[in-house]
């Protein structure tokens, strides 16, 4: 498998742009978070799905951030408009639902600079 | 609410030394603890895991961990540091199939 692909690798757009961040997951995983990660503020779990159905955004940080997930193996998230302060790697992870408990296996993270 | 304290942002070891690297957490119920180490440029790369049984887990790479529930600590340790362990460590909780909730990490840095 060629684990959690994210797309693009790096981004650099100007403020009030629209940025869109890409999500394949590992195939057979039923879960699908994102996270935001800073210097100050470390890694954020922003929102998960389940099945492709959104369980958890209470960490989207605003209005601004979107994300959706039409089919098992896709999820975006979308920044409108963008703005400097939302500058950091945004990482997908994947995990199964198999019984037990499992790790979450990442992707390698979009760098994001908003100037 | 879980959470995850990692007490030191950089540890400084020799080549050759033992590591270790702290964690202590937070959590209702049973806690479910991992160890992540993410290279410059790189993804979370999943180390180990304990969800129940030996309090001490081994994992990838020569690592291993000790579950203390007294202290409620899941510190990381490895017998012999290489300059490739070089890394930031992400200590991380759940309470059952819940998102991991991360620490901040702890940068190692092993000198030759």
């Amino acid at each position: 498998d060629a684990g959690v692909i994210q797309s693009p690798r790096h981004e650099v757009t100007e403020m009030g742009q629209e940025v869109t961040l890409r999500c394949k997951p590992i195939s057979g995983h039923d879960y699908l978070f994102w996270y935001r990660q800073t210097m100050m503020r470390g890694l954020e779990l922003l929102i998960y799905f389940n099945n492709n159905v959104p369980i958890d955004d209470s960490g989207m940080p605003e209005d601004r951030f979107s994300a959706k997930m039409p089919n098992a193996s896709f999820s975006t998230l979308k920044i409108q408009p963008s703005e400097p302060r939302d500058s950091a790697v945004y990482f997908c992870a994947s995990r199964p639902l198999a019984s037990g408990i499992h790790e979450q296996y990442f992707g390698p993270g979009t760098r994001l600079t908003v100037t | 609410a879980q959470s995850v304290a990692q007490p030191e942002d950089q540890v400084n070891v020799a080549e050759g030394n033992p590591l270790t690297v702290k964690c202590t957490y937070s959590v209702s119920g049973n806690p479910y603890l991992f160890w992540y180490v993410q290279y410059p440029n790189r993804g979370l790369q999943f180390l180990l895991k304990y969800i129940t049984g030996d309090n001490l887990v081994k994992g990838s790479y020569g690592f291993e961990a000790e579950f203390n529930k007294s202290q409620t600590s899941f510190h990381l340790k490895k017998p012999s540091a290489l300059v490739s362990d070089s890394a930031l460590y992400f200590c991380a909780v759940s309470s059952g199939n819940t998102p991991l909730v991360f620490g901040k990490g702890t940068r190692l840095s092993v000198i030759a």
